[in-house]
């Protein structure tokens, strides 16, 4: 049993350049959720799938990103011309909608963004 | 508003010594409750949760919790701890937000262990 993959692992990029992240839950998974974490904080909740639709977005996910989850399987998260606030990491998690809420976190993305 | 608070920023203890770590919750219902730890670099792993019944919650790595309505808190114990067990621990509230679920985290304790 493979737990959640997140790639990159590790993003370094130049202030105004685009990246994307890559997640791939656990495959039995409908649901997806990205948070993002910042030096010292918890993760804080960016958006959240289930199956492919995009079921709610927090106040922190700007027009600069987007998510998507295509087949209802992996998910891209997307930054458009990235600032240097956007530097944290970026994590992924899955959880199965018939289970008991657990949700199962990836290893992250950590951003840079000089 | 929905949140969960953890008082400590950093905490210390000697290895062998017991440990608790404080979580401090704010809803007008039960939420699902949970702990998770962090390595550094790492993502977050699970140690327990809490949904209903009993109110004492076993969990991996010989951690459990308690779950006090009177107080609305859900502490950390472990009777032990092992210099492996130094990381940074969060407590997450599960509140229902619209018609969907999300987890709120504290911001973390980070436990340093001495030998």
């Amino acid at each position: 049993d493979t737990g959640v993959s997140q790639d990159p692992r590790h993003k370094i990029t130049k202030r105004g350049q685009n990246v994307t992240f890559r997640c791939d839950p656990i495959s039995e998974h409908n649901r997806l959720y990205w948070y993002r974490q910042t030096l010292g904080q918890g993760p804080e909740f960016l958006t959240y799938f289930q199956n492919e639709a995009q079921l709610e977005k927090s106040r922190l996910l700007s027009d600069r990103f987007s998510a998507e989850r295509p087949k209802g399987s992996f998910s891209t998260l997307e930054i458009q011309r990235t600032e240097q606030g956007d530097s944290a990491m970026y994590l992924c998690a899955s959880s199965f909608s018939g289970s008991s809420y657990e949700q199962y976190f990836g290893p992250g993305t950590r951003l840079t963004v000089t | 508003a929905q949140s969960v608070t953890q008082p400590d920023i950093h905490i210390t203890v000697s290895e062998g010594a017991s440990l608790e770590l404080r979580c401090n919750y704010s809803y007008g219902a039960t939420p699902y409750l949970f702990w998770y730890v962090q390595s550094p670099g790492q993502g977050l792993q699970l140690l327990l949760k809490y949904f209903s019944g009993d109110t004492l919650v076993q969990g991996i790595k010989g951690f459990e919790a308690e779950f006090k309505r009177s107080q609305s808190s859900f502490n950390l114990r472990k009777p032990s701890v092992h210099w492996s067990d130094a990381a940074e621990y969060f407590c997450a509230g599960l509140f229902r937000g619209g018609s969907n679920y999300k987890l709120t985290f504290g911001k973390g304790t980070l436990l340093t262990v001495n030998p």
